[in-house]
């Protein structure tokens, strides 16, 4: 299995401050036919479903605020939010799709300092 | 816009089997796509449990495989899981989730089911 892990487990930012968050995996997730990243990211609020935000490490989901990015490689990928808002208070998971069985991250939880 | 449901079958006894049912609104089952159970236990991660094509074609986690299976009714655009001898490790959130083609990652998902295995 393809292990993902994440840093912070949480954070505290302070509103209109920037916040990180390192996704890495154990193994290269580039896929081979198309050189693209197999790495998604998902924000959960309390109660709700998981939101996917980015695909293919970067490309980011139609709706998500262009607050957020995703970027990164082989296997170190990063979710910034440039200027948190209230409304980012979750928590976040990187997801590998390179190889089955699908994993994802622990999560890190984003809260306002 | 494809929307996923879930049933609620809520209490399921240890040793017993849960068996929960995704509905497919706003799309067809026979898309093409990759339909996926995920589940996430009280105030944890998520994990994968399994997937299936319409084709019938399923992938699954190989901690839960020898437990598992996913099967779909493309008249009642629907798709099922069976979770065999549950404990109380099974006790989660669970999540119908939708694969869309060409992004691959979980683009839709259901607002979740919870199952919590218990006497």
């Amino acid at each position: 299995d393809i292990v993902m892990t994440q840093s912070p487990d949480s954070m505290a930012v302070s509103l209109g401050e920037r916040a990180t968050i390192h996704c890495k995996s154990n193994q290269s997730v580039v896929y081979n036919s198309n050189n693209k990243n197999c790495l998604a990211w998902y924000q959960q609020k309390p109660g709700q479903p998981p939101k996917l935000l980015f695909y293919w490490a970067s490309i980011r989901e139609s709706g998500v605020p262009d607050r957020f990015s995703g970027s990164g490689s082989g296997t170190d990928f990063t979710l910034t939010i440039t200027s948190l808002q209230a409304e980012d208070v979750a928590v976040y998971y990187c997801h590998q799709y390179y190889s089955t069985p699908w994993t994802f991250g622990q999560g890190t939880k984003v809260e306002i300092k | 816009q494809v929307q996923l449901q879930e049933s609620r079958p809520g209490l399921v006894k240890p040793s017993g089997t849960l068996s929960l049912t995704c509905a497919v609104s706003g799309g067809s089952i026979s898309s093409s796509n990759w339909w996926s159970w995920v589940r996430q236990p009280p105030g944890k991660g998520l994990e994968w449990i399994g997937e299936i094509y319409h084709s019938g074609s399923t992938n699954y986690n190989p901690s839960l495989e020898s437990r598992v299976t996913i099967s779909v009714d493309k008249s009642k655009n629907q798709f099922s899981l069976r979770l065999t001898s549950v404990t109380a490790a099974d006790t989660a959130v669970y999540y119908c989730a939708k694969t869309d083609y060409g992004v691959n990652a979980f683009a839709i998902w259901g607002q979740g089911t919870m199952v919590t295995v218990s006497s």
